[in-house]
């Protein structure tokens, strides 16, 4: 069990390129997340998916938008990036069934953008 | 989500019992207490959970106020590796089935002493 995979680990951008950050996760959780942390800050909710073929907007989702690609794997893309969108981004799973909800993060993608 | 307040910093010396609290004084009857970690450039780890009666699993124990409004999270023998961000979330119990975010605030960042 891989849990939940993050690519790239790294990576860096000129403002306005676009790029996609890559979610997968082996557990067969029906609920996917992205949050993106700020130096010295907690974790902000970008998106999620309740299910396959369903997202939400959570707490910043603006210059972002999300693809549930099937129940395994969630997409996240930055479609001009900007330098306030440098920041490490974790993607995260959980079954909304079990009675914790506990969520199981990735490692990270650490993104700058000059 | 009701808010959360926790120390920024803590000290510990290793092999003993790390204590941290939290306040969560607006926490409503169907809100649980989550505590998470994150170890230096890792996503946040799940610790424990609980609603009301003091929980104990393999990591940690949690001690959860008659009232309430406050819980202690407790580490009974302190290594090196302990060493984290230690976050207190308060959630609702039951999502309805969907997902629902994280709110995480700044934390308390436990350093471990040898």
């Amino acid at each position: 069990n891989a849990g939940v995979t993050q690519t790239p680990k790294f990576q860096v951008l000129k403002t306005g390129q676009s790029m996609t950050l890559q979610c997968a996760q082996d557990m067969n959780h029906n609920s996917m997340y992205w949050y993106r942390q700020d130096p010295g800050m907690g974790l902000r909710l970008i998106y999620y998916s309740a299910s396959e073929g369903t997202t939400d907007k959570g707490e910043v989702p603006n210059g972002y938008n999300v693809s549930r690609l099937n129940k395994r794997e969630f997409s996240l893309r930055l479609e001009s990036a900007a330098p306030s969108q440098t920041s490490v981004y974790f993607c995260a799973s959980s079954d909304s069934r079990d009675r914790g909800r506990e969520q199981y993060f990735g490692p990270g993608t650490r993104l700058t953008v000059t | 989500d009701a808010k959360t307040t926790q120390p920024p910093s803590m000290d510990c010396a290793e092999g003993r019992a790390a204590n941290l609290p939290c306040n969560h004084s607006t926490i409503s009857g169907n809100e649980y207490v989550y505590w998470y970690r994150q170890i230096h450039s890792q996503g946040p780890q799940y610790i424990i959970h609980g609603l009301k009666n003091n929980e104990t699993n393999e990591m940690a124990s949690l001690i959860i106020t008659e009232d309430r409004k406050s819980s202690t999270l407790i580490l009974p023998h302190a290594t090196l590796r302990d060493t984290a961000v230690y976050y207190c979330i308060v959630r609702v119990a039951d999502s309805g089935g969907g997902a629902d975010g994280l709110t995480f605030g700044k934390g308390t960042h436990l350093i471990i002493q040898p």
